[in-house]
């Protein structure tokens, strides 16, 4: 159980054009997902909490107008890098926490298998 | 804030348990310590994750000493599939509801 979906599973697209990846929780109810950004031989890089039917928060040095966010259901939410540029490239991996039962706020994130960004 | 350190890298020869520390020094008494390990060009895998006491699953044990302040992740058997990056995250509900990765131990298992 407890399975997230991302896709697509890698993408190139080119300069200034935008690229939506999806993350579904598949078999369980999720309020709030994670969107990450991990460059080479680096470690993962938390860019944005996704509330269903709310504004998402954006960490600290992240773009909201270029990282755009929607959490429309409680198995859905989307990630649009708008303008994508070559700086962007990289690997965005979701994740989601089991939502609604008692002492699930300390249950583990599960994490999609990550989406491989290329822009030219 | 990460608020884990953790080696950089370490060897096992397969078949031995792996050992992997966790320094936490900074935990506070409702947070949890919560292990993943990434396969090249996956998505983090859930291993185990612990309050205070040890714990034990399919995958492996989480031995926390009793101050909290350090776990160590035991991988009783280890396999050459074992070879990854493993995280130590420490996380509760009074330092909010995110996970933030630290730099991580990349373990490489030997034949």
């Amino acid at each position: 159980g407890a399975v997230v979906s991302q896709h697509p599973s890698w993408v190139i697209c080119k300069s200034g054009t935008s690229v939506k990846i999806e993350c579904r929780s598949l078999d369980f109810q999720a309020t709030t997902m994670f969107w990450y950004r991990q460059f080479p031989k680096q470690s993962l890089m938390l860019m944005a909490t996704s509330n269903e039917g709310s504004k998402a928060t954006y960490e600290q040095g992240v773009e909201k107008d270029k990282f755009l966010i929607n959490h429309a259901s409680l198995t859905l939410s989307t990630l649009t890098v708008t303008s994508a540029h070559p700086e962007d490239s990289s690997f965005y991996i979701c994740s989601a926490r089991v939502a609604g039962s008692p002492g699930s706020y300390n249950s583990p994130l599960h994490f999609g298998n990550g989406t491989r960004l290329t822009v030219t | 804030d990460a608020k884990t350190t953790q080696p950089t890298s370490m060897d096992c020869a397969e078949g031995r348990a792996a050992n992997l520390p966790c320094n936490h020094s900074t935990i506070s008494g409702n947070e949890y310590v919560y292990w993943y390990r990434q396969i090249h060009s996956q998505g983090p895998q859930y291993i185990i994750h612990g309050l205070k006491n040890n714990e034990t699953n399919e995958m492996a044990s989480l031995i926390i000493t009793e101050d909290r302040k350090s776990s160590t992740l035991i991988l009783p058997h280890a396999t050459l599939r074992d070879t990854a990056v493993y995280y130590c995250i420490v996380r509760g509900d009074l330092t909010g509801n995110q996970f933030y990765f630290g730099t991580g131990t990349s373990l490489t298992v030997i034949p």
